[in-house]
């Protein structure tokens, strides 16, 4: 079966530190990636999501990258934090590159951007 | 872009009372998917609905496709505590999923 592991699961960053949240997928091959933000209360706002190695969309300008070393491997990077970087964030997978298949959902990583 | 929108954005009801949430787009949707996120977790997915005017049931939750394919509904029957959470339509577009703003639940007992 297939598994989404995704951590840190909480973590607390000066404004201006670096970010680094790793995401990975067990069980499957050539998933579409996601990374999703979802402020408190609020919904999700996609943020990247990539079909393959080394290929990334970005939704949203900021200073939030992502990048997929691997096959099942996607990170997301900050070079310099904003307080309004804070949230949860999610990674998913879906399997192929077809549309209307189900997303998967990691258990998510809680930041605090103080 | 593609657009969703859920109302209401929250609801309060005493357990036992019927629940309805509503999502909208103006573009037709090629499918729409519902999903559930408890307090503190992730979204976990429920259903999809692929054809038009399509109906579906799981044991108190109904879903429901428009007949235009630009709208759903979640309609929960008899409300429990255990239905406490955010739920959110999703559609498909190329390749990456769009989210509806949710709507949140509040049953109390």
């Amino acid at each position: 079966s297939q598994t989404i592991h995704q951590w840190p699961a909480t973590l607390v960053q000066p404004v201006g530190s670096p970010l680094s949240l790793e995401c990975t997928v067990e069980g499957t091959s050539n998933p579409n990636l996601y990374w999703y933000r979802q402020a408190a209360g609020r919904g999700l706002q996609l943020l990247f999501y990539s079909v393959g190695i080394g290929q990334i969309s970005s939704e949203v300008p900021q200073n939030l990258s992502a990048s997929r070393p691997q096959d099942r491997q996607f990170i997301l990077s900050s070079k310099k934090l904003l307080l309004s970087d804070s949230g949860f964030y999610l990674c998913a997978w879906s399997p192929g590159t077809s549309s209307g298949n189900t997303i998967y959902f990691g258990e998510g990583s809680w930041l605090t951007v103080v | 872009g593609q657009q969703v929108m859920q109302i209401p954005q929250y609801q309060h009801v005493q357990e036992g009372e019927d629940f309805t949430t509503y999502c909208n787009s103006s573009t037709t949707l090629s499918n729409i998917q519902w999903y559930k996120q408890r307090p503190g977790g992730h979204p976990v997915f429920l259903i999809q609905l692929v054809k038009s005017g399509e109906v579906k049931k799981q044991k108190r939750l109904t879903f429901q496709f428009g007949e235009a394919k630009k709208n759903s509904s979640l309609h929960i029957t008899a409300t429990q505590t255990t239905d406490v959470g955010t739920y959110f339509c999703a559609s498909t577009g190329f390749q990456k999923l769009v989210f509806g703003t949710g709507t949140r639940l509040l049953v109390s007992p």
